[in-house]
């Protein structure tokens, strides 16, 4: 099987501006997370999809925003950058429902690292 | 911030020699990951232990639990230069800051 894949792989944009980032995960995987991961904050999760549903919300502001598609394809959106959402932007998926008691091994793509200038 | 913590947070060693890598957490979990990070990539699983678990091996990893005090070690033995990488524990969507792993050659 294909492995998640996220386009784009990387992007410069400039403060102000807003971004799509894609997620395509593995065949067959109807959970999809996604994460934030820079060097002072280290990984940390933004939202989670299961069925086109937002399962889970990390602490982020309302300018991060996502999405899940019928096929399990996911984006997410970054409206108004701001310098500091620089990152590498992580799209996991899961087989299933990560619900409580779930075995809930994730499995990551490559990233798409962003720069805001 | 970051509910889980590694220790150290960057051990430099010589191949062959063992690396061992701790992870506390503050919040209950059913299971803990361990995840592996070539720099700048995406992270790639490594094991998963199950909250009932106590210890648990797969090829040259040794992984152990303890809920009781909410930690957890991962053991890379007879490590190699391609072991350098950052390596991160995770109760479902909480990862620690990691820990750098250098192997010298």
């Amino acid at each position: 099987k294909a492995g998640v894949t996220q386009t784009p792989r990387y992007l410069i944009k400039t403060r102000g501006q807003q971004v799509t980032l894609s997620c395509s995960p593995i065949s067959g995987h109807r959970s999809v997370s996604w994460y934030q991961q820079t060097p002072g904050q280290g990984l940390q999760f933004l939202f989670e999809y299961f069925s086109e549903t937002q399962r889970n919300k990390g602490n982020f502001p309302g300018r991060f925003s996502g999405r899940q598609f019928s096929n399990s394809r996911s984006e997410m959106n970054v409206s108004t950058l701001e310098l500091g959402d620089s990152a590498l932007y992580l799209c996991a998926s899961t087989p299933r429902d990560r619900g409580p008691g779930s075995y809930n091994e994730q499995f990551f793509g490559p990233g798409t690292r962003l720069t805001v200038l | 911030s970051q509910q889980g913590e590694e220790d150290p947070q960057a051990l430099s060693i010589q191949e062959g020699e063992n690396a061992t890598m701790n992870c506390s957490y503050k919040t209950s979990i059913n299971n803990l990951q361990w995840y592996r990070q070539n720099s700048g990539r995406g992270l790639v699983h490594l094991i998963l232990i199950r909250s009932n678990e106590r210890e648990k091996h797969s090829g040259r990893l040794r992984v152990t639990l303890d809920t009781s005090k909410k930690s957890s070690s991962l053991l890379i033995t007879a490590s190699r230069a391609a072991d350098t990488a950052s390596y991160f524990c995770a109760g479902k969507s909480t990862f620690g800051d990691g820990t750098t792993l250098t192997v010298k050659p």
